[in-house]
């Protein structure tokens, strides 16, 4: 069992500003990493996947990067919206067992104010 | 393209009962996996199915149980149902049906047990 450890587990952030949190897994057996989106009463929805050491990916005004050896990824918000408050979850994948097994961390809550 | 479809939505049992959850995945895709989220835990893997055979399993009594048909729908059965079981389950489908591969969740069906 793998374990994943966000943090902060909740941000309160004013409209404008920029924010990012951490999500930390065991560097050992590493093989991919998802960060998802889940908005209150919605589906989580996918943001990234992430597999290779010193990657960065970026969409819109999200982007993450991704350190295997050390075991952590970051997840960036530039210029927050209202719209992006949500809670962003992250799962490393050690790839045992194949497939779409993934351990969820128990998730970063953003709340942006106006 | 029509996404993951889950019913019932909502549904309220009573203890030792058993129930039966669907999920439709989007068409072509062959991996469906399971999800349950009790208030203050993460998503936790339940198991993947993937064309018709359980590819993984997660940390739960055999009460928790499914299948998958050739048209890749997918059910899950809990037995003998706990008040613990209360929960949102969700599920995800898959393209790849491997772990570099993004979930599409549906919006989950929401247990409650009596």
């Amino acid at each position: 069992i793998l374990n994943v450890e966000q943090s902060p587990q909740s941000l309160h952030v004013q409209e404008g500003d920029s924010t990012n949190f951490t999500c930390s897994f065991p560097s050992s057996n590493f093989y991919a990493l998802h960060w998802y989106r889940w908005e209150t009463a919605k589906s989580p929805e996918a943001l990234f996947v992430m597999t290779l050491n010193g990657d960065e990916k970026k969409k819109g005004r999200i982007s993450a990067t991704l350190n295997t050896k050390e075991g952590y990824s970051y997840l960036y918000i530039k210029g927050s919206q209202p719209e992006d408050s949500a809670t962003y979850l992250c799962a490393p994948h050690d790839g045992s067992g194949g497939g779409n097994k993934l351990t969820f961390g128990t998730g970063t809550q953003l709340k942006v104010e106006l | 393209k029509a996404g993951v479809t889950q019913t019932p939505r909502y549904l309220i049992k009573t203890r030792g009962q058993q129930v039966t959850l669907s999920c439709s995945p989007i068409s072509g895709h062959r991996s469906v996996s399971w999800y349950q989220q009790t208030p203050g835990q993460g998503l936790q893997f339940l198991f993947e199915y993937f064309s018709e055979t359980q590819r993984n399993k997660g940390n739960f009594p055999g009460r928790f149980s499914g299948r998958q048909f050739s048209n890749s729908r997918s059910e899950m059965n809990v037995s003998t149902l706990e008040l613990g079981d209360s929960a949102l389950y969700l599920c995800a489908s898959s393209l790849l049906g491997s772990n570099t591969g993004e979930l599409f969740f549906g919006e989950g069906s929401r247990l409650t047990v009596l």
